[in-house]
């Protein structure tokens, strides 16, 4: 399994740009990388997933570079909504996910 | 989008009572779905993976007796806490995806048990 690391916490402020990377050193070929967000007392919910270059949705971008050994996360002009867990996590075939200690970004005004 | 519904949000029971707690794909079928339990401003640890039709498969350190998993349809998986104690109080989550690769898991929105 790819061992995973992220920052433990990121502070910001509305309507900046945050950027959260994660390392995935060991990922294997057939690893797709996920990253969900989790409010206080509910369960994670899907942003978004790549497997490499950059992949945008209406909420965030990912990227990742062509070793794929590292993503990033990019949230635009983040809100206090948007206060959270974020989680990166790699996924291969079994779809089984082994969560980390997630990133806890706090949004101030 | 993919939804899965988790029932009940909250159940608050007596010490050696079993509860049950039901994982349902709403709009999808999933042979594989798994359950997670998160303890306050801890990371969620995934318990097992419930296979439809078959037995689920535990994590190491996890008791399948005391926690029974039942997956009898594709729509519907379910964790039971058996005799549960104080110490099992705590936050459980199940995911699913829908039977094709590479789809991502979608979450329910937990239960949390609490044991007096």
């Amino acid at each position: 399994l790819a061992k995973i690391t992220q920052p433990i916490s990121m502070d910001s402020y509305e309507g900046q740009e945050v950027n959260i990377t994660c390392s995935h050193n060991n990922i294997a070929t057939n690893d797709y990388i996920t990253w969900y967000q989790q409010f206080p007392s509910q369960g994670p919910r899907f942003i978004i997933q790549g497997y490499k270059t950059k992949v945008t949705n209406e909420v965030a971008s990912l990227f990742i570079p062509a070793d794929r050994k590292s993503s990033t996360l990019s949230l635009p002009r983040v809100s206090l909504s948007d206060t959270a867990v974020y989680y990166c996590l790699v996924v291969g075939g079994t779809d089984k996910l082994i969560f980390g200690t997630g990133t806890r970004l706090q949004v101030f005004p | 989008g993919a939804v899965v519904s988790q029932h009940p949000s909250r159940v608050i029971c007596k010490s050696g009572t079993s509860v049950k707690i039901e994982c349902r794909s709403l709009d999808f079928q999933a042979t594989t779905m798994f359950w997670y339990r998160q303890f306050p401003k801890q990371s969620l640890m995934l318990m097992a993976t419930s296979n439809e039709g078959s037995k689920a498969t535990y994590e190491q350190g996890v008791e399948k007796d005391k926690f029974l998993i039942n997956h009898a349809s594709l729509t519907l998986s379910t964790l039971t806490v058996t005799s549960a104690h104080p110490e099992d109080s705590s936050f459980y989550i199940c995911s699913a995806s829908p039977d094709r690769q590479h789809q991502p898991q979608h979450f329910g929105d937990g239960t949390r048990l609490s044991i007096l």
